[in-house]
């Protein structure tokens, strides 16, 4: 079975400072991995996908992602962040079965940008 | 490229009323198609999905129903709403492993 934890269910970061925001998964065998973005009333939006061929995924928005197999995490950064960057971010893992893929997300991160 | 469009944006509808939510996608074709409901509090959960024209998996059981009836065309239906039934309604299309969301529709069930 699949299993994602996000570790913080809010980050507040001020302007131009670093991001992490924290995620734990649990699979029964290699995963696709994903983190989207969420801005109030709007739909997701994919930010990045790892599916092996690289630990380090790069995203858009300047967001990236170190897929580590020893330590379960898919931690999401971004150096320096924006006032835009607030919004809620969702770590995702995906599985497949009865002919298509399901995804099974984690309970979200509500990020805060301070100016 | 590929696009999904949603409506309505947003619905008010009083308790006992029937429902209609159409989900379309533009420049692909046999995608698998699916819906969520997203409540305040409670994270995405999958309603439905479907991996070819007539072909529907319910995840949850309530009174909700879809189904598609175009190969790119999927419908969320309700005979009688619910106050529980309201919440954030995304469509989302997937060509492999990762989903595609569109914009949603926000309904309030008063």
């Amino acid at each position: 079975a699949q299993s994602v934890t996000q570790l913080d269910s809010h980050v507040s970061v001020s302007e131009g400072t670093p991001v992490l925001l924290r995620c734990n998964y649990s699979s029964s065998y290699s995963p696709s991995l994903f983190w989207y973005v969420q801005h109030p009333n709007k739909g997701l939006q994919l930010l990045l996908k790892y599916t092996s061929a690289a630990t380090l995924v790069k995203g858009i928005n300047g967001f990236e992602a170190e897929f580590k197999k020893s330590e379960t995490s898919f931690h999401l950064t971004k150096p320096s962040a924006h006032m835009s960057d607030a919004a809620e971010y969702f770590c995702v893992v995906s599985y497949s079965g009865a002919g298509s893929y399901q995804l099974t997300f984690g309970k979200g991160t509500k990020l805060s940008v301070i100016p | 490229s590929q696009t999904i469009h949603q409506w309505p944006a947003t619905l008010v509808q009083p308790v006992g009323s029937p429902l209609s939510l159409e989900c379309t996608v533009e420049g692909t074709s046999n995608p698998n198609l699916y819906w969520y409901r997203q409540a305040a509090g409670r994270g995405l959960q999958l309603l439905f999905y479907s991996v070819g024209i007539g072909q529907i998996s319910s995840e949850v059981p309530q009174n909700l129903s879809a189904s598609r009836p175009q190969d790119r065309q999927f419908i969320l239906s309700s005979k009688k709403l619910l106050l529980s039934d309201s919440g954030f309604y995304l469509c989302a299309w997937s060509p492999l492993d990762e989903q595609f969301f569109g914009p949603g529709t926000r309904l309030t069930v008063l």
